[in-house]
């Protein structure tokens, strides 16, 4: 089973930013924090990891709580390219690739 | 760099066939996973293959099955086809080495009526 939490949907709009969060309270220590979105009728596409430390790339920022038990991605001008079902996931960075994906939220983003 | 391919991109067979879905990873990646999206169940795992090995396997029955070739294209096969195999296949690969997160393809669609 998933070990996070998400809500099913949330709405932004065009040029704000949008906050997406995840619960992960039973995290493990060695266990990192995953985001991948998935845009209708396409493979999901990876966004971003981290173990503790806030983390940002071209695409986003993963903001994790000092207890590591949340965490929040945030998509900094969100445009309509950003409507996709985003996934948050928790994994162990062992030898092999498996994901264990949730429900994930479903983000719009309104004009 | 090409990006992950899957051959078909579309598929309709009938109850009780078999299907063979072909996934070419992006070069010099050695690890290819395989998935299964459906509405209610959602996205999941259904193996992964490392260097023509089966390194992790999911929870589905024996008809599922997949190979890895020597230059990494990985096939998946699904034997005795029954209404509820209709879904996406989504293949991902990533070079194998730990931690390296994984790149999908855009899925075959299969319909099983």
């Amino acid at each position: 089973d998933a070990k996070t939490t998400q809500p099913p949907s949330m709405d932004c709009a065009e040029g704000r930013a949008a906050n997406l969060p995840c619960n992960h309270s039973t995290i493990s220590g060695n266990e990192y924090v995953y985001w991948y979105r998935q845009i209708h009728s396409q493979g999901p596409q990876y966004i971003i990891h981290g173990l503790k430390n806030n983390e940002t790339n071209e695409m986003a920022s993963l903001i994790i709580t000092e207890d590591r038990k949340s965490s929040t991605l945030i998509l900094p001008h969100a445009t309509l390219r950003d409507t996709a079902v985003y996934y948050c996931i928790v994994r162990v960075l062992n030898r092999d690739d498996k994901i264990i994906f949730g429900k994930g939220t479903r983000l719009h983003i309104l004009p | 760099k090409a990006g992950v391919t899957q051959t078909p991109r579309y598929l309709i067979k009938t109850r009780g066939q078999q299907v063979t879905l072909s996934c070419s990873p992006i070069s010099g990646h050695r690890s290819v996973s395989w998935y299964q999206q459906t509405p209610g169940q959602g996205l999941q795992f259904l193996f992964e293959y490392f260097s023509e090995t089966q390194r992790n396997k999911g929870n589905f029955p024996g008809r599922f099955s997949g190979r890895q070739f020597s230059n990494s294209r990985s096939e998946m096969n699904v034997s005795t086809l029954e209404l509820g195999d209709s879904a996406l296949y989504l293949c991902a690969s990533s070079p194998g080495v730990r931690g390296n997160e994984q790149y999908f393809g855009p899925g075959t669609r299969l319909t099983v009526t």
